[in-house]
């Protein structure tokens, strides 16, 4: 079973505050994807990182695929509360098209 | 800029109904699939269909559920005879061919919310 782990599940944070949510997994993708997601809607895409090692950057955010392609992680500097909401990992194991696994999410809140 | 579309936003069933779930992908992409998303629940594969057959499909695609591309511009998801516990969101998702290759993005629209009664 493609298991991918995002962690952590919850997280509450002040405005201006850093963090990081991780994306694990024992399987090698061959690209991982970010999305945002609002209550009652679809995932909306943030970045698709393919190469390992890869790391892109979104104005304040910053995702990272990991060296092998089993992890990522996506880094928020200076949160706003513009950023709350929940995060989802998604992984392709492969490039001809395959589904997404996705993660359980992280659910995200800036207070100001 | 282009955007995967779903109608309805919201489906009420009894259930043992048939419904159908439409999809508007994104005009020069060719590959679609459908997941589903359980209230409090990961988002999950259901089908991928391309060239105008089932690519791939998970264990949740069973005899109850079929695909179709029945025009150039939708793609529906059908339920034969719903049970309750196929409430949940209704994603639809596509992706593009970029040269000969695919790229790897999946592009999805706002969901039907269907509720089985």
């Amino acid at each position: 079973t493609q298991l991918l782990e995002q962690s952590p599940q919850f997280l509450s944070i002040q405005e201006g505050e850093n963090l990081t949510v991780y994306c694990n997994s024992s399987s090698v993708f061959s690209s991982l994807q970010w999305y945002r997601q609002e209550p009652g809607e679809g995932p909306v895409l943030l970045v698709t990182v393919v190469t390992g090692g890869e790391v892109k950057k979104l104005k304040r955010l910053t995702f990272q695929f990991g060296d092998a392609r089993k992890d990522s992680s996506l880094h928020i500097t200076a949160a706003q509360p513009g950023d709350t909401g929940l995060y989802l990992c998604a992984g392709a194991l492969s490039q001809a098209g395959t589904a997404l696994i996705f993660g359980k999410g992280t659910t995200l809140s800036v207070s100001s | 800029e282009p955007e995967v579309t779903q109608t309805p936003s919201h489906q009420v069933t009894q259930m043992g109904q048939e419904v159908i779930l439409r999809c508007v992908p994104i005009s020069n992409h060719l590959y679609f699939y459908w997941y589903r998303q359980i209230l409090g629940q990961k988002v999950e594969f259901l089908v991928s269909f391309y060239n105008n057959e089932i690519s791939e499909k998970s264990e949740i695609f069973d005899d109850q559920f079929s695909v179709e591309r029945p025009d150039g511009s939708n793609f529906t998801l059908k339920i034969r005879s719903t049970k309750l516990e196929d409430s949940a969101m209704y994603f639809c998702a596509s992706r593009r061919l970029a040269g000969v290759y695919f790229t790897d993005t999946q592009y999805f629209g706002p969901g039907t919310r269907l509720t089985v009664l």
